[in-house]
């Protein structure tokens, strides 16, 4: 069964380092997500980003965040300047369309 | 906000019991979702119920919706230990795509 799949599954970085997650969405699909989990807590919307541009994006994407699809399969979250409350799980999600998301496993990033 | 918020926060009963939880949300939305989620992996759909759909069943699962109150119910019958997990409803509102999770219900099920 086709599935979202990330890297890392759990990163731990400086306050200030950059850090890249990746994710590869499920081939057909055409809208793409980034949620973040804070340990604990609820499930929180990043972006989406459809035909190759950010469609939606919630105050938590501040300029220290930004997503590209550098191919036809990879789909990142780049975080410029990490801060401790950064720290948590950040998941990637796929859809066809309205409907269904598929989420990927997560990746753990830790601000030290 | 839009985003629904479930009830109770946590959930605890014994294998072979229903479990219900409630979701609440704020505007009009084309669709309500489940998720669930195991400790430390990634959500998992359940089931989708559309805003004309009233009840929905999947397997153990069955959801309502109630447009007018702005409520959804999540029914888990016959619960396993399998079925401990946390459980989220997410609103797909009419004005935009992006789907909004709430704090979620945490289920344990004791065998």
């Amino acid at each position: 069964e086709p599935e979202v799949t990330q890297t890392p599954s759990h990163q731990v970085t400086q306050m200030g380092q950059e850090v890249i997650l990746r994710c590869v969405p499920i081939s057909n699909h055409l809208y793409f997500y980034w949620y973040r989990q804070i340990l604990g807590q609820k499930v929180e919307f990043l972006v989406s980003f459809y035909n190759n541009e950010i469609s939606e994006k919630s105050e938590i994407f501040d300029d220290q965040f930004s997503v590209e699809r550098p191919d036809g399969s990879n789909f990142t979250l780049k975080i410029r300047s990490t801060k401790l409350e950064d720290s948590a799980m950040y998941f990637c999600a796929s859809s066809e369309g309205a409907g269904e998301l598929f989420f990927g496993e997560g990746s753990r990033l830790t601000v030290l | 906000s839009q985003q629904g918020e479930e009830d109770p926060q946590a959930l605890s009963i014994q294998e072979g019991e229903n479990a219900t939880m409630n979701c609440s949300y704020k505007t009009s939305i084309n669709n309500l979702q489940w998720y669930r989620q195991n400790s430390g992996r990634g959500l998992v759909h359940l089931i989708l119920i559309r805003s004309n759909e009233r009840e929905k069943h999947s397997g153990r699962l069955r959801v309502t919706l109630d447009t007018s109150k702005k409520s959804s119910s999540l029914l888990i019958t016959a619960s396993r230990a399998a079925d401990t997990a946390s459980y989220f409803c997410a609103t797909d509102p009419t004005n935009d795509y992006k789907l909004s999770f709430g704090a979620g219900t945490t289920v344990t099920v004791r065998a």
